[in-house]
């Protein structure tokens, strides 16, 4: 079974903290993406990245950033945390090629700001 | 751009009724379409895909079938389970890469 792994299921942060939402996948995928889960807004993506250190905008990347130094590992960083940002986020990822589309989704962190 | 409606819920059904979620889309060219569900405290995973136009999706007793004419993908399940208590997210892929557009999500609420 693929996994995909966030490293906190809640996280409580204050606003203007640097924070950061780390995601391991085992299955070698080479795709991987970082969205944010909000009531009646359903999944927005804020970038995802196709290789080792490249990375593209999503939708809403404003006020984050990305870091993918290793194939398995992806990172999503509030560089100043508001409370604006205060989500749920989820992390996902899929092969290349034709089977792009099907993601496969960590169980998400639960980020509050304060 | 890319977008997907699908219906407010949440929808609460009795258990053995008949349920559809209705979905529709905007998309250029020939999209994939999927029914991905998120079940309570994990992530979403895939429930069903169709590739083309009069493609049928089904998995676990449910089914989706791909009207190109009238842009929709509605789920549907003959009888339901109060195990099929989730979230229910219409999605597309437009090819070109790999970026899914999800619709807003549509809670489903099983009771005995």
């Amino acid at each position: 079974d693929v996994k995909v792994t966030q490293s906190s299921r809640y996280l409580v942060k204050r606003t203007g903290e640097k924070v950061f939402l780390e995601c391991v996948q085992d299955m070698d995928h080479e795709n991987m993406f970082w969205y944010r889960q909000d009531p009646g807004l359903g999944l927005r993506l804020i970038y995802f990245s196709y290789d080792v250190k490249m990375k593209e905008k999503g939708d809403i990347p404003e006020g984050y950033s990305v870091s993918r130094e290793k194939k398995e590992r992806f990172s999503l960083i509030l560089e100043s945390a508001s409370t604006n940002q205060t989500s749920m986020y989820l992390c996902a990822s899929s092969l290349s090629g034709g089977r792009a589309y099907e993601q496969y989704f960590g169980p998400g962190t639960r980020l509050t700001v304060t | 751009g890319d977008s997907v409606t699908q219906m407010e819920g949440p929808v609460t059904l009795s258990e053995e009724a008949f349920l559809t979620i209705n979905c529709t889309y905007t998309a250029t060219g020939y999209p994939s379409l999927f029914w991905y569900v998120q079940y309570p405290g994990e992530g979403l995973q895939l429930l069903l895909k169709a590739t083309k136009a009069d493609d049928k999706g089904s998995n676990k007793g449910f089914e989706a079938t791909y009207r190109k004419e009238t842009t929709s993908f509605h789920l549907e399940k003959g009888s339901v389970q109060v195990s099929d208590s989730a979230v229910y997210f219409c999605a597309l892929n437009s090819g070109g890469y790999q970026k899914v557009t999800f619709g807003t999500g549509t809670k489903l609420q099983v009771i005995p």
